[in-house]
């Protein structure tokens, strides 16, 4: 069965400072991977995916994945924080019935 | 500790037939509610969300509607149902700012 791992269910940075929030995944199959972003009071946001071919997938705003399957990961990085970067971000994976598993999510804060 | 629960699992409905999709939030008190649907080969898409009893806004026009009869209690409904409507539906709860946290989903196939 698939599922998601997110290391760090906080993470705090400064503003202008690289994002790096960290996803592990575990796939039968080829998997689907995806990164979503929660704003405090609204739903989730597709961030990016990745399904085939390259492997470094550009999102929204500035951030990006890289699915490295020897690692079994898909971490989400941005190379300088924003202010408005600050929310929930959930990795997912697509599993072989095509339901998304969730990780438990990473809670980003930038500082001043 | 807060759980969520959401049933039926899967469920197969023929074209034309209603649905009632039911979803229970416990531990927790004036809970942000979400229903979202992850068609296939895509991601997820926020359908309805409802910050209190009665209130509800919806993300996307379509053949579904959503409502909240108590503070914990979120029902996807349709009176007839498309071959479209064929999908992953999720609920979801938050508190404040809180993050999402997702019951375990139903898988809706139509026919």
């Amino acid at each position: 069965a698939q599922s998601v791992t997110q290391l760090g269910s906080h993470v705090s940075v400064s503003e202008g400072a690289l994002v790096l929030l960290r996803c592990n995944y575990s796939s039968s199959v080829p998997p689907y991977l995806f990164w979503y972003v929660q704003y405090p009071n609204q739903g989730l946001q597709l961030l990016l995916k990745y399904t085939t071919g390259a492997t470094l997938v550009k999102g929204i705003n500035g951030f990006e994945a890289e699915f490295k399957k020897s690692e079994t990961s898909f971490h989400l990085t941005k190379p300088s924080a924003h202010m408005s970067d600050a929310a929930e971000y959930f990795c997912a994976v697509r599993n072989n019935n095509n339901d998304m598993r969730f990780g438990a999510g990473t809670r980003l804060t930038v500082k001043p | 500790s807060q759980t969520i629960h959401q049933w039926p699992a899967t469920l197969v409905q023929p074209v034309g037939s209603p649905l009632s999709l039911e979803c229970t939030v416990e531990g927790t008190s004036n809970p942000n509610l979400y229903w979202y649907r992850q068609a296939a080969g895509r991601g997820l898409q926020l359908l309805f969300y409802s910050v209190g009893i009665g209130q509800i806004s919806s993300e996307v026009p379509q053949n579904l509607s959503a409502s909240r009869p108590q503070d914990r209690q979120f029902i996807l409904s349709s009176k007839k149902l498309l071959l479209s409507d064929s999908g992953f539906y999720l609920c979801a709860w938050s508190v404040d700012q809180g993050r999402n946290t997702f019951g375990s989903g139903t898988r809706l196939t139509v026919v």
